[in-house]
């Protein structure tokens, strides 16, 4: 069981906005502004997203953004593309000594 | 940039098994390094993840006392020592590397290719 939890999955069309809630507790995603998030395709390894709650990696698209509120990170995709189509995580810093991910949010673009 | 994990396989419930993860392509202590696995159809799990000198280690309790992640800068090597391994470490295990120098932020900005692990009872 993850410390942090997740959607199972989302779904959206093409061009649509979705957003991918990561829930943790005042100790962890509430307390930390350690929170990133990572997309892995099928077979691929995973791929840093977002740092730091808001902050895009180097050559992310400005299509991704993240946002925290409370005890809870979240993550949009705005014009939303067939190759968004993937697994989400999210990790965050859990303590002053460990990190956890979220347990996935498969992503559908239908 | 590339990371490339070895040392993977099959072992029996108790065993031992040693990890490596050669770098290249950066200067290897000057970022904090760490360990995630990944079992077969399951989601992402921290294992452990220690900084750039060596000096600071962090484990999730789900490893500790069992696993010790180490480094060896003069060869850009990061290891894990896998002791008395259970079914459930059975999984692809990826090294990967900070974003940045200096503080420990696991935001994994390289992962290597991983390396399969399997334990049986």
């Amino acid at each position: 069981q993850s410390a942090l939890t997740q959607p199972a999955s989302v779904s959206g069309s093409p061009g649509q906005s979705i957003t991918i809630s990561c829930t943790g507790t005042s100790s962890d995603v509430g307390f930390y502004n350690f929170v990133s998030w990572y997309q892995q395709r099928p077979g691929k390894v995973p791929k840093l997203l977002i740092y730091e709650v808001t902050y895009r990696h180097l050559g992310v698209s400005d299509r991704f953004s993240g946002s925290k509120s409370g005890n809870t990170a979240s993550l949009t995709i705005s014009g939303l593309q067939a190759d968004d189509e993937a697994d989400y995580y999210c990790n965050s810093k859990t303590s002053s000594t460990t990190w956890a991910f979220g347990g996935g949010t498969k992503l559908t673009v239908l | 940039v590339q990371l490339l994990e070895s040392g993977g396989g099959s072992v029996q419930s108790g065993g031992s098994l040693r990890l490596s993860c050669a770098a290249s392509g950066f200067t290897f202590g000057n970022y904090v390094m760490s360990w995630v696995r990944q079992a077969p159809g399951k989601g992402l799990e921290w294992v452990a993840t220690i900084n750039g000198r060596g000096v600071d280690t962090f484990h999730a309790d789900s490893v500790k006392g069992r696993f010790t992640v180490s480094r060896d800068n003069s060869k850009s090597t990061l290891f894990l020592q896998m002791n008395s391994l259970r079914a459930e470490d059975s999984a692809v295990y990826y090294c990967t590397k900070d974003a940045f120098g200096g503080i420990v932020t696991n935001d994994f900005d390289v992962w290597g290719q991983g390396t399969l692990v399997t334990v049986s009872s």
